[in-house]
């Protein structure tokens, strides 16, 4: 089993809608989490951390659920250049090493 | 800005060949690392250092060698290329310190390797 699942879309949803993915991880020992994005052929940035009360940067939320080990990235109002590919990233704090799941495509048609 | 470099963005080479990847950061960081990406699989970590001739293997080093004499310079080394090493390796950099602290890491463009 990965340490860390998402599905790979591609998520094709037009301009303006509100998507959602879901990024679930195996170790409960996992402490600290971030959303990261990859654009195509570019190196992946990141996109924000993910706290335990979840948090909200514009049109971005990101939520975090420890019971169930997974964490999610809402994006709302969606815009053609939110295209890319969404990376979850896991990390212990007793570690130098974050732990990337392979990303979930988004793919935003006008 | 942050600012992490490597030094082709695509490199063909031959079954055998030794190969170096270079890669440089501009920010001090101590921590640099270097990773391979391969469709399904994500971003997997092949060495990293926290300090000056420090390194660590990662979750995939067989291979793989890594040399860091200065602190700006991360270098991968493919002692004898094999078909099985064609991917895309990246090298990131990131503040001291642990990765549950800001887990920020930046990384440079990337290097496309085909090994023939």
């Amino acid at each position: 089993r990965k340490e860390v699942e998402q599905d790979p879309g591609p998520f094709n949803v037009p301009e303006g809608a509100t998507v959602a993915f879901n990024c679930t991880y195996s170790n409960s020992a996992s402490q600290s989490f971030f959303w990261y994005r990859q654009d195509c052929r570019k190196e992946p940035k990141l996109l924000m951390s993910v706290y335990s009360s979840g948090n909200e940067d514009g049109r971005f939320t990101a939520q975090l659920n420890r019971a169930s080990q997974y964490i999610s990235l809402l994006i709302r109002d969606s815009k053609l250049s939110d295209s890319a590919t969404y990376l979850c990233v896991v990390a212990m704090d007793s570690s130098y090493k974050l732990i990337f799941g392979s990303g979930t495509r988004l793919l935003v048609r006008p | 800005d942050v600012k992490v470099t490597q030094s082709s963005r695509y490199l063909v080479k031959r079954t055998g060949e030794k190969v170096f990847l270079e890669c440089v950061q501009d920010m001090d960081h101590e921590n640099m690392f270097w990773y391979r990406q391969d469709p399904g699989l994500g971003l997997r970590l092949i060495y990293f250092s926290y300090d000056v001739k420090m390194k660590e293997k990662g979750d995939i080093p067989e291979g793989y060698s890594v040399s860091r004499e200065k602190k700006e310079r991360f270098s991968l080394i493919l002692e004898s290329a094999s078909t099985n090493q064609t991917s895309m390796y990246l090298c990131a950099s990131s503040f001291p310190g642990l990765a549950g602290v800001g887990g920020e890491q930046f990384f440079g463009p990337g290097t496309r390797l085909t090994v023939l």
